[in-house]
């Protein structure tokens, strides 16, 4: 199946700083990727929608300005989280689509201290 | 929103078949069910999906009722490396269409 990888899977990171994530599709072009983020115990919360040459589209309550996306090629987008604090703790897990069906990467586990 | 219900979790003897059920009663004409599972700490993985009629791969089975309302994930020969969170999902295959995501199922293989 279609690779989707994810760097890097885990960081800390100092209270104030900003953290860049990567999610890369290894073997196939994707224009469109999405961006969860996941709590513990918790499901899968749909963050954003990152499109290839456009802004992202997010989802209601999150806040585009603290979780900065780029999707400057087919096989790669960027989640950049701005000033984090310690609620900004959490798995960030991206998915890209080939055809029809939905590939995830490995997920970033995020830890603020 | 999602637009499945699962139960919350379920035992599985090591060996035996897991059944896990998904309830979609508002799937509309378009919108296929997909079944994903999450191993703990890792991104989801893909297992099947279908549309009404069942369907079989290497790793599972999926039945789905006439009517569509619901269906079930058949892991015929449990093992131990099946324990995860299991999500049913209901979405088109138009385009780039996201995937929602319900609470699942945690599945969990008793050896």
């Amino acid at each position: 199946g279609a690779v989707v990888s994810q760097h890097p899977s885990r960081v800390i990171c100092k209270s104030g700083t900003s953290v860049k994530i990567e999610c890369r599709s290894l073997d196939f072009q994707a224009t469109t990727m999405f961006w969860y983020r996941q709590f513990p115990k918790q499901s899968l919360m749909l963050m954003a929608t990152s499109n290839e040459g456009s802004k992202a589209t997010y989802e209601q309550g999150v806040e585009k300005d603290k979780f900065l996306i780029n999707h400057a090629s087919l096989t790669l987008s960027t989640l950049t989280v701005t000033s984090a604090h310690p609620e900004d703790s959490s798995f960030y897990i991206c998915s890209a689509i080939r055809w029809v069906e939905a590939f995830f990467g490995q997920g970033t586990r995020l830890t603020v201290v | 929103d999602a637009k499945t219900t699962q139960p919350p979790s379920m035992d599985c003897a090591e060996g035996r078949a897991a059944n896990l059920p998904c309830n979609h009663s508002t799937i509309s004409g378009n919108e296929y069910v997909y079944w994903y599972r999450q191993i703990h700490s890792q991104g989801p993985q893909y297992i099947i999906h279908g549309l009404k009629n069942n369907e079989t791969n290497e790793m599972a089975s999926l039945i789905i009722t006439e009517d569509r309302k619901s269906s079930t994930l058949i892991l015929p020969h449990a093992t131990l490396r099946d324990t995860a969170v299991y999500y049913c999902i209901v979405r088109s295959n138009f385009g780039n269409e996201k995937l929602t995501f319900g609470t699942g199922t945690r599945l969990t293989i008793i050896p």
